[in-house]
């Protein structure tokens, strides 16, 4: 399930199953969109981007779709394994050169074998 | 070395005392970032360092914070007069585009 407020939203699935992580993004300017995956003591592992011109990228396992009408991102991970269990963060990058990531705040993920 | 390096990875200092974290990004890499994770929170950004470029410091939230970075490799990101508020972990991420950016693990200030 979800909870909202001032905890971090958080998703439980079973081994197995199809995970799906939504993200709300806020300026229409972002040219590229980007998730990443935080392992407890670690620093955020880059897993997927997508740019503003597309509305779905595939990778090994994962989907990135991008809905630009109502500003919505979500990563969907095919088979989710306990591996998978970490914190999610979306990411959106702006400008034309190089720049700031601005982060969302995050979904944890939690699988269960 | 194949990543990015911070250290030191845990640094517990006294109220008022000044610190230096460092960060060793992965050879090459033009552009280094420094974000900031409080518990249970996404990440801020606090200053970026592109080749010769001047710094984008908008990220700093007080002028407690100062970053440098020598001969366009080894960063080091100071507070001084540390504050309780300034306890959090501290991330660097260097990258050679504008999407891959790769992270180390962060050092984990706790201000006492």
């Amino acid at each position: 399930g979800e909870s909202v407020g001032l905890h971090l939203p958080t998703l439980s699935v079973q081994e197995g199953d199809n995970s799906i992580i939504n993200c709300a993004y806020s300026n229409s300017a972002s040219d590229y969109f980007i998730w990443y995956k935080q392992e407890s003591g670690k620093g955020p592992q880059f897993i997927i981007d997508i740019r503003s011109n597309m509305d779905k990228r595939q990778g090994q396992r994962v989907t990135v779709l991008l809905n630009k009408t109502v500003k919505h991102l979500s990563l969907q991970i095919a088979a989710t394994q306990p591996g998978d269990s970490a914190v999610y963060f979306c990411a959106e990058l702006r400008g034309t050169s190089y720049g700031k990531l601005t982060f969302g705040q995050g979904t944890i993920l939690t699988v269960h074998p | 070395g194949a990543g990015v390096s911070q250290s030191p990875s845990n640094k517990v200092t006294e109220k008022g005392k000044d610190v230096e974290l460092r960060c060793d990004p992965i050879s090459g890499h033009t552009a280094l970032y420094w974000y900031r994770q409080s518990l249970g929170q996404g990440l801020e950004f606090l200053i970026y360092f592109q080749g010769n470029s001047a710094p984008d410091k908008s990220g700093l939230p007080s002028d407690r914070f100062s970053a440098e970075r020598t001969g366009g490799s080894v960063s080091t990101l100071t507070i001084q007069r540390t504050q309780q508020e300034d306890s959090a972990v501290y991330l660097c991420a260097s990258s050679s585009d504008r999407v891959s950016y790769t992270f180390g693990s962060g050092t984990r200030l706790t201000v006492v």
